[in-house]
């Protein structure tokens, strides 16, 4: 039973454009959503998060989105850089509890 | 230099054999997570705790051990009971009551 999904496995843009990375999520006591950036052999690093009170949270090049209604929130990256290359993944938590859910990643490869 | 330090990076083990991983945080944070990801899964919980000598069981608890005596250190033993252990294992943390979890460089298990 995935309470988060990021149905694409991989993504691959060219440097400049747009990446837009997609994250479902089934159970409606989740209020808060991170965005995680792993690079292999390495520990995720945080990259952006957004409340359930929000639907938009930016931070330079990232941007969160958040459709309540639609259970669904997406990261925008613009523009997209090499660097960028790595796997992406979605978590929720609930208010009080440090737990998160994670979906099972998604690779993003930025082609220069 | 506040962090999370996971060692070794590297650790080769015979089958049967139990085996503990370390995790150690400065950052004075209450509560400590045991992740494991497998190639195409995520991040699964393993184990987590909120507070010194108090723990509890994530989704994949079974063959697994912790103990938490002291705020900076979260252990993990993996027990010959465990059927798949050759894994990535990441420990993180966080501040009590806050869902943003750092994560530490991981540990890369492979039992031969």
């Amino acid at each position: 039973d995935q309470q988060v999904k990021q149905n694409s496995p991989s993504l691959s843009v060219q440097e400049g454009r747009i990446s837009i990375l997609n994250c479902d999520y089934t159970n409606s006591m989740f209020d808060y959503f991170l965005w995680y950036k792993k690079y292999p052999a390495e520990g995720p690093t945080f990259l952006i998060s957004i409340s359930s009170i929000k639907d938009k949270n930016e931070d330079g090049r990232f941007t969160v989105f958040l459709n309540k209604s639609a259970k669904h929130l997406s990261l925008h990256i613009v523009p997209s850089q090499p660097g960028d290359s790595a796997v992406y993944f979605c978590a929720a938590g609930q208010g009080g509890s440090e737990k998160l859910v994670f979906g099972k990643g998604m690779k993003l490869t930025v082609n220069p | 230099d506040g962090g999370i330090t996971q060692s070794p990076k590297y650790l080769f083990r015979k089958e049967g054999q139990n085996v503990t991983l370390s995790c150690e945080q400065n950052l004075n944070h209450d509560a400590m997570y045991w992740y494991r990801q497998d190639p195409g899964q995520g991040l699964r919980l393993i184990y987590y705790s909120q507070i010194v000598n108090d723990f509890q069981k994530g989704d994949i608890a079974e063959g697994y051990s912790v103990s938490r005596e002291k705020k900076e250190s979260f252990p993990l033993t993996v027990t010959s009971a465990q059927k798949n252990p050759t894994a990535f294992y990441l420990c993180a943390s966080s501040i009590r009551g806050y869902n943003e979890q750092f994560f530490g460089p991981g540990t890369r298990l492979t039992v031969l």
